[in-house]
Parts: structure tokens; sequence; C-alpha cells
């Protein structure tokens, strides 16, 4: 299957700060998505982005197809954007999933 | 409103008991999924299904069991043959395979 590294595992940042996170993964994919679970377990979908960038709010994200990687941008963090993000791709017909970014976000 | 609903939010289960979790969505997907997840990592698909009376393993299969009689529901099954249920059990829907794929809130399965 293919394979999906998700870096950095874990992010500290003060309120109002920017971060970006990154996801590479090993083969061609056909869909790739972003999603934010919060500390309840709810999975969110913040981008459902195979190729180019797409924004919404405070976040963006890039997934640049031909180099196999995408990043998510987080501006102007907030302690709400605390929780995990994770990368998913799709290759054969199901959702391969990174181990996740652990973000914090401090007041 | 449209969404996925899995039932229970808490479940507990017995030793050698089947326990069997709900999912059931109304915004007319034709694919449906069963992940897994454990305390840090990340989701791992157990059976997905593409269309009504069809579905397939996914990476971790063993000691479950699923049915999609009807579009709109999903149920799991896990049976006294998975050793280590406990976990965190997410449903998802996509309206075909390789588009967006939409979550449930999720079943927290423990053992007795």
């Amino acid at each position: 299957g293919i394979q999906v590294e998700q870096s950095p595992p874990d992010l500290i940042l003060q309120e109002g700060a920017n971060s970006t996170l990154r996801c590479n993964f090993s083969d061609s994919v056909n869909n790739l998505q972003w999603f934010h679970q919060n500390p309840w377990g709810q999975l969110i979908n913040l981008f459902y982005i195979p190729s180019g960038t797409k924004q919404n709010g405070r976040l963006s994200a890039t997934t640049v197809a031909t180099e196999r990687y995408s990043l998510l941008y987080i501006s102007s963090s907030q302690t709400t954007d605390s929780g995990v993000y994770f990368c998913a791709v799709e290759g054969d017909y199901k959702l391969s999933f990174g181990a996740g970014t652990t973000v914090t976000v401090r007041a | 409103d449209g969404g996925i609903t899995q039932s229970p939010k808490y479940l507990f289960r017995k030793e050698g008991q089947n326990v069997t979790l709900s999912c059931e969505q109304n915004l007319n997907h034709d694919a449906m999924y069963w992940y897994r997840q454990d305390p840090g990592q990340g989701l791992r698909l157990i059976y997905y299904s593409q269309i009504v009376n069809d579905f397939q393993k996914g990476d971790i299969a063993e000691g479950y069991s699923v049915s999609r009689e009807k579009k709109e529901s999903f149920p799991l099954t896990v049976t006294s043959a998975q050793k280590n249920p406990t976990a965190f059990y997410l449903c998802a829907s996509s309206m075909q395979v390789n588009q967006p794929q939409h979550f449930g809130d999720g079943t927290r399965l423990s053992i007795l």
C-alpha cells in the first residue's frame, strides 16, 4: 500500500503564530485529504486536494502531486486549532492515513 | 440535516461476545467505509463497500464482519475472534470511491 509520512509529529505554537505541516506519500494518488481531529475524536474535513492550492480562512493547502507531497498552512493560530491533523491519500479505493501531527496552541 | 450517524457512542463488550456498531448515512452516497483508530495512531481500513450488496476487505478485516443490504446502512460486527477490539471505530462515506470521504463521530469500544 501507499506509505504516508507526516512531519513534524508534534508542534507547539503560541497563539498567533504561523506553521506548516508536511505530508509525503510514496506513490501517485487519486485523492488527498487533510483532516483535523478534535479532542472529542471528531474528524473534520479540511481539504480535498489531490493537486493544486486551496484556501479556507486561516488554513490553506498545497499539493504537488508530481513530487508526492502536500503542505498544510495554519496562519494566525488560535487555541481552537489544537488537535491532531491527518493527511490521507487514496490510490486504490482506500484512504491510507499518516500518523498525524499533534498541534498544541497555547494562549 | 444530512450526515453520518454512528451509534452507540460508547460500547462495552464482554469476552466471547459479538457486538454490532451501527452506521447510517442520509447523504445518498454509494461508498461506505469502516476504520479503526488506536491511541496515538492514524486510521486503518477494516472494510469498505462501493455499492449495495458488495463489500471488500481492507487492511485489518480479521475478526470483523459487515453487511450492506441498504444503501444508507453499513453495520460492523466485532466478533469474538477479534482478540484486541478496544479501539475507536469510525465510519465514513463518499459519493463514489476516490471522492472525498466524510466521517461520523465514532464509537469507542472497550472490553469489560
